[in-house]
């Protein structure tokens, strides 16, 4: 069955704390793997595809990863603002998008 | 320039009443999907179409859901007979899908339904 898995539900990270978010799937052939940024009240903000395995990706202070398996959303030195939800979806090789529920980061001051 | 838009933003019915959700794709986008977020659960997949191609209607969860694009651009997601388990946020996405390969989708703001 596909399906993709975001670990931690939720993260707390001080101020210029360095940390990782997973994204975890299994799917009938990957087409793309897509990380997005959700803001509450808004929708899902594009932040990168990733569509083979070694593939990475760097935008500020988020670098995403990709393997067979999983991908990493890496968050160097977070500030405030990177405060969000980070949604995980995969697209897969029958033409259906899965996203995963989220990973909830607050960065303190 | 312009992104995705949705209309209304919110939208309070009384339970049994229909409801038309408007989403305005980004211009030259071919594909266009449609979301359900409830609370606290990931993205749930509606239904999604491609240029002039028959849609996927996989993901409607019944038959009181429907949706229609015009013109490969606007599109109307209705539901029908309106329950309490229909509120959620309804979002939009578009993609300059002109291939079978995958592109980013780009969000709309979503319309917030609540069902009274």
């Amino acid at each position: 069955e596909d399906q993709v898995t975001q670990s931690p539900e939720a993260l707390r990270l001080q101020e210029g704390e360095s940390s990782s978010l997973n994204c975890s799937y299994t799917v009938s052939g990957l087409r793309g793997l897509f990380w997005y940024r959700q803001d509450p009240g808004k929708g899902p903000e594009f932040l990168f595809t990733l569509y083979s395995a070694g593939e990475e990706k760097e935008k500020e202070r988020l670098k995403a990863t990709l393997t067979k398996k999983e991908s990493f959303l890496h968050i160097t030195a977070p500030k405030p603002e990177d405060s969000a939800t980070y949604l995980c979806a995969v697209a897969s090789l029958g033409n259906q998008f899965y996203f995963g529920t989220g990973t909830s980061l607050t960065v303190i001051p | 320039g312009a992104g995705v838009s949705q209309s209304p933003s919110n939208k309070v019915t009384e339970k049994g009443k229909d409801v038309e959700l408007r989403c305005d794709p980004i211009s030259g986008h071919t594909a266009l999907y449609w979301y359900r977020q409830s609370l606290g659960q990931g993205l749930e997949f509606l239904i999604y179409f491609q240029g002039n191609s028959a849609p996927d209607k996989s993901g409607l969860p019944s038959d009181r859901f429907s949706a229609e694009r015009t013109g490969g651009s606007v599109s109307t997601l209705t539901i029908q007979r309106t329950q309490q388990e229909d509120s959620a946020v309804y979002l939009c996405a578009s993609s300059p899908d002109r291939s079978r390969s995958y592109n980013e989708q780009f969000f709309g703001p979503g319309t917030r339904l609540t069902v009274l």
